[in-house]
């Protein structure tokens, strides 16, 4: 097992453009998390799914953002109409049930010029 | 809300001397969990050490422990004989025991330590 995976590593977009994110988990972990990481500060959590159910969605930053993760196994995140504020490393983390350790991917660099 | 706050953004410090990572937070809650993550350039994000709040024992792991002060609300970091692979940004984070988000974190906003030759 290589780990959380995430793809692209990087994204530059023109803003107003759709993205889409793609997390691939640790294979036996149900609990998956998306954060996002501005340029100098700590992540910031996003929304968490516990295999296919999205459990927590209220700090997605606005309606342009959403998550799926369909078969309780790989995840992504979209954001439409992308804006200039919406660059920053965005970062995909899961945890086996029962475990409080967090493993995270080395994210996804957005860029929106 | 929960808010953790890492008072200094960079240090140095040199290698094989000891340093200590400070860390403060707000919470109403009573049972939750304290972290240090560790960033280094470049690489993913990877846990260094853990304490329970419920455990008044300081959680040490090799090289690195920890200072918990429940009453006060700090958790400073101590890495002992420091590496030149421990340079890294270094974030305090916490997380709530009982929660409908999982294993939330929340994050201070780091600080990036600097191991000098």
């Amino acid at each position: 097992d290589t780990g959380v995976s995430q793809d692209p590593r990087h994204k530059i977009t023109k803003r107003g453009q759709n993205v889409t994110f793609r997390c691939d988990p640790i294979s036996e972990h149900n609990r998956l998390y998306w954060y996002r990481q501005t340029l100098g500060q700590g992540p910031e959590f996003l929304t968490y799914f516990q295999n296919e159910a999205q459990l927590e969605k209220s700090r997605l930053l606005s309606d342009r953002f959403s998550a799926e993760r369909p078969k309780g196994s790989f995840s992504t995140l979209e954001i439409q109409r992308t804006e200039q504020g919406d660059s920053a490393m965005y970062l995909c983390a899961s945890s086996p049930q029962g475990s409080t350790e967090a493993f995270f991917g080395q994210g996804t660099r957005l860029t929106v010029v | 809300a929960q808010t953790v706050t890492q008072s200094q953004p960079e240090m140095s410090v040199q290698e094989a001397e000891t340093v200590t990572l400070s860390c403060t937070y707000d919470t109403s809650e009573n049972n939750y969990y304290l972290f240090w993550y560790k960033q280094p350039p470049s690489r993913q994000m990877i846990l260094v050490i853990r304490q329970e709040a419920y455990k008044q024992q300081n959680a040490t792991e090799n090289r690195f422990s920890v200072n918990f002060q429940k009453a006060a609300k700090s958790f400073s970091l101590k890495i002992s004989d420091s590496q030149l692979g421990d340079t890294a940004m270094y974030f305090c984070a916490f997380m709530k025991r009982y929660s409908n988000a999982g294993n939330m974190l929340t994050f201070g906003g780091g600080t990036r330590l600097m191991v000098k030759p």
